[in-house]
């Protein structure tokens, strides 16, 4: 039972447009959500979060989004950059539960040159 | 230099033959996270800690163990390895409090069961 999806394999975008990435969820118990970028032969490394109680949270080129009634959120990355190709993993946590984190399939995102 | 560290980081062994993942980590954190990454299923949590002697089970828990006697070290235990343990490993952590979520992971460990 895959409590959190991402549902997009791969995610292919040239330079300097937009990249969004989507995550769905089914638990509504979660209440914080994370991304994590990993490279190739490296370990994820946190990118992004946020709290149910907001719907939005930014930082730099990384915007994620919240919308609970549709258990969804997303990730805009903009500009994109080379460099930002990697795979991407939402994750997702019930703070009562607190250290247990679901992660998403992840989505390979290629950001071409 | 703030770091998870993983050992070994490659491993073949053979069913049945019990082996440990060591992690550890110098930044005095209380919470430490084991989790496996397979093609198609993402990430998944084995076990977590939330401080010494307090660990407790993930989504996939079945055939591993852990300790954590060591607020540093939060070795994972494979007593009798199963092919279907072959997978990348990586070892994760964070502070119990402030933003408790946003972990610091090792480089991976893959172990290849035979």
């Amino acid at each position: 039972d895959q409590q959190v999806k991402q549902n997009s394999p791969s995610l292919s975008v040239q330079e300097g447009r937009i990249s969004i990435l989507n995550c769905d969820y089914t638990n509504s118990m979660f209440d914080y959500f994370l991304w994590y970028k990993k490279y190739p032969a490296e370990g994820p490394t946190f990118l992004i979060s946020i709290s149910s109680i907001k719907d939005k949270n930014e930082d730099g080129r990384f915007t994620v989004f919240l919308n609970k009634s549709a258990k969804h959120l997303s990730l805009h990355i903009v500009p994109s950059q080379p460099g930002d190709s990697a795979v991407y993993f939402c994750a997702a946590m019930d703070s009562t539960s607190y250290g247990k984190l679901t992660f998403g399939q992840g989505t390979i995102l290629t950001v071409h040159p | 230099e703030a770091q998870v560290t993983q050992n070994p980081r490659y491993l073949i062994t053979v069913t049945g033959k019990k082996l440990t993942v060591t992690c550890s980590q110098n930044m005095n954190h209380e919470y430490m996270s084991w989790y496996r990454q397979d093609p198609g299923l993402g990430l998944r949590q084995i076990y977590y800690s939330m401080n010494v002697e307090v660990t407790d089970k993930g989504d996939v828990p079945e055939g591993y163990k852990v300790s954590r006697k060591e607020k540093r070290n939060f070795p994972l235990i494979l007593e009798s390895p199963s092919p279907n343990q072959t997978s990348l490993y990586f070892c994760a952590s964070s502070l119990a409090s402030g933003s408790p979520y946003e972990q610091y992971f090792g480089p991976g460990t893959r172990l290849t069961v035979t």
